[in-house]
């Protein structure tokens, strides 16, 4: 049973660069979240997909955009990147009517931006 | 709002010894409270959670956590740690189910 995978694994960019990353989420999971973790702290939350649409969002710019494909996998773009988004970017998957906050998360996507 | 404050950073502690982890949180309404665990570059894995009914939770490799609301702490223990347990461990608690607020983290460096 495939867990969560997400693409790339690491990659660098410069500022003012777009980005994308990828997340499938764990098999029969239908709802993908995606957290960024800066270094030394906690992953907080940037935005839910469920049903090919955003359904939360947190705390950030519109600069973080996403989709959800009909698969349940999920992109997460970043436009005009900024040092400060250098993170480890993270994926989780769950079950839209599952235990509450049981997620299962990617190893991530190690964003550099220089 | 809702808000974690894990109170360490860094525990340090020998093999076979007991640890607590300490987490508190901030929220005007119910939550539902959590403890993750990431192991070098990993992603972060559930180690229990609480949602309703007995304050004292369960979760897997041994840890248990004591949900105390007129503290509003939600401490995690382990009555004797393993080399294996090093990791960063993550308090978060969620309102609305899957969107988690999750505390800086505690580094915990088991000793042999």
């Amino acid at each position: 049973d495939a867990g969560v995978t997400q693409s790339p694994t690491h990659l660098i960019k410069t500022r003012g660069q777009q980005v994308t990353l990828r997340c499938s989420p764990k098999s029969g999971h239908d709802t993908v979240s995606w957290y960024q973790q800066a270094l030394g702290q906690g992953p907080q939350f940037i935005f839910q997909y469920y049903e090919e649409e955003e359904r939360q969002r947190g705390n950030f710019p519109d600069r973080f955009s996403g989709h959800q494909f009909p698969n349940y996998s999920s992109e997460l773009n970043v436009n005009a990147l900024l040092l400060g988004d250098s993170a480890l970017y993270l994926c989780a998957s769950s079950l839209a009517f599952a235990v509450p906050g049981e997620l299962f998360f990617g190893e991530g996507s190690r964003l550099t931006v220089l | 709002a809702q808000s974690v404050t894990q109170l360490d950073s860094q525990v340090p502690v020998f093999e076979e010894a007991p640890v607590e982890l300490r987490c508190n949180y901030s929220s005007s309404v119910s939550v539902y409270l959590f403890w993750y665990v990431q192991y070098p570059n990993q992603g972060l894995q559930l180690l229990l959670k609480y949602l309703s009914g007995s304050t004292l939770v369960k979760g897997i490799n041994g840890f248990e956590a004591e949900f105390n609301k007129s503290q509003t702490s939600f401490h995690l223990r382990k009555p004797s740690v393993h080399i294996s347990d090093t990791a960063e461990y993550f308090c978060a608690v969620s309102v609305t189910g899957n969107k988690l607020v999750f505390g800086a983290g505690t580094i915990l460096r088991v000793k042999s």
